[in-house]
């Protein structure tokens, strides 16, 4: 079974704060993924990338940077944070990309931006 | 870009009805559509996957369908129970030369016992 570990599960901070959320997958997985999740919206994709040193702009990128670091950790980061930056926050990762349409999620990461 | 819209947002169902769940889609060249399952506090779970050649397939209760004419794709739950209540979505795979997802809004199915 995929493993997908996200930090922190929770975090709050205020408008103009710097957050780092992190992903680790330990299945050796090529892509990984960073969506947020709001209601009404479903899942749409931020960043995401296909290896270490690899970035690829998402759907909704604005006000978030990423970082891929190794194969098993991937990063994002908001260096400003804004109100309407607060969300759930899902890290997934797959083998192949699209190609077996399966995602493994983390668990998500609940941030409030007061 | 590609847009998927799912319908509907909500969903009750009695214990043993069948629930049916369609997505939209407008690129006529995605390559794969998945469905997910998203329990309370939770992160998603596969539920089923199709490639583009597939029209129907079925698994444990569950049949998705895929009309690539009309550009829709459905799942059915049949003799739905109440440990289905949960929220489900589609994604549809769009071929950029990395592949990414592209999820519905999500539909929120309540089987009533």
């Amino acid at each position: 079974e995929a493993a997908v570990t996200q930090s922190p599960r929770n975090k709050v901070t205020v408008t103009g704060g710097n957050v780092t959320l992190s992903c680790r997958q330990t299945n050796s997985h090529n892509y990984m993924y960073w969506y947020r999740q709001d209601t009404g919206h479903g899942l749409r994709l931020i960043h995401y990338s296909y290896g270490a040193g690899n970035l690829q702009i998402g759907d909704v990128p604005d006000g978030y940077k990423a970082t891929r670091t190794t194969q098993e950790d991937f990063f994002l980061l908001l260096e400003l944070a804004s109100p309407s930056q607060t969300s759930l926050y899902f890290c997934a990762s797959s083998d192949l990309g699209g190609r077996t349409g399966q995602l493994y999620f983390g668990e998500g990461s609940k941030l409030t931006v007061l | 870009g590609e847009q998927v819209e799912q319908r509907p947002p909500h969903l009750s169902v009695r214990e043993g009805d069948s629930a049916i769940i369609i997505c939209t889609y407008t690129d006529s060249a995605t390559a794969y559509f998945s469905w997910y399952k998203q329990e309370a506090g939770a992160g998603l779970q596969l539920l089923m996957s199709v490639l583009s050649n597939v029209d129907r397939k079925e698994e444990q209760g569950l049949t998705v369908l895929l009309n690539k004419k009309d550009k829709r794709l459905s799942l059915n739950l049949t003799a739905a129970h109440p440990g289905d209540s949960a929220v489900y979505f589609c994604a549809v795979s769009v071929n950029t030369g990395n592949y990414k997802y592209v999820f519905g809004a999500g539909t929120r199915l309540k089987v009533i016992a």
